[in-house]
């Protein structure tokens, strides 16, 4: 239980295309989800906070038109890099917050996307 | 404002030695968690513990065992007679209570050679 999945695991794309994620809670609803951004030997930054059905919270410093966050259901959320640039290559992990049942109340966390701008 | 210190930015040990992870924290809050991670080559997080503030007992599960102590708001994290499968980076974050953030500190990898 409480698993989260990530499509696709990795993506080449050319500067200036835009590129979508997906992160799926695949056996329990998520209210809540979370996008976080890791460069290489680098921590996990948290983007931004997805809620189903109302717009996503962004942290300080991170470009809303740039990464745009959608929520549309309790089990899914997607991040679409828009316009993309070398500089956006990073690896992109999703988590997903229980609303009940096991780990109740915790993050559970996608196995990334790996994100590369030619 | 939270903060997470892994001040150990790499470990590198021998197979079956033990090694402790430090982590120390910073939080103004008196109800927070605490946690550590698993981030193997492949990326993805594997969650290791959870730990609240009101509870400071000591845990042990197989060779891991951790290590919270509030008097010098430390969270340690030991690994008992390391394998090579026990490489990896090591996360330890924050959590303040009524807040959904997790703060992470910068890692640890470790390397545990044969």
């Amino acid at each position: 239980g409480a698993v989260v999945s990530q499509h696709p695991s990795w993506v080449i794309c050319k500067s200036g295309t835009s590129v979508k994620i997906e992160c799926r809670s695949l056996d329990f609803q998520a209210t809540t989800m979370f996008w976080y951004r890791q460069f290489p030997k680098q921590s996990l930054m948290l983007m931004a906070t997805s809620n189903e059905g109302s717009k996503a919270t962004y942290e300080q410093g991170v470009e809303k038109d740039k990464f745009l966050i959608n929520h549309a259901s309790l089990t899914l959320s997607t991040l679409t890099v828009t316009s993309a640039h070398p500089e956006d290559s990073s690896f992109y992990i999703c988590s997903a917050r229980n609303r009940g049942g096991r780990g109740y109340n915790e993050q559970f966390f996608g196995p990334g996307t790996r994100l590369t701008v030619l | 404002a939270q903060k997470v210190t892994q001040a150990q930015t790499e470990i590198s040990v021998v197979e079956k030695e033990d090694v402790t992870l430090d982590c120390v924290y910073e939080t103004r809050d008196t109800t927070y968690y605490l946690f550590w991670y698993k981030q193997p080559p492949s990326g993805e997080l594997v969650f290791l513990i959870r730990r609240n503030s009101f509870d400071e007992q000591n845990e042990i599960s197989g060779r891991y065992s951790w290590n919270f102590q509030k008097s010098t708001s430390s969270f340690n994290f030991t690994i008992t007679a390391s394998q090579v499968v026990d490489s990896a980076v090591y996360f330890c974050a924050l959590r303040q209570g009524g807040s959904e953030k997790l703060v992470f500190g910068k890692g640890t990898k470790l390397t545990v050679n044969p």
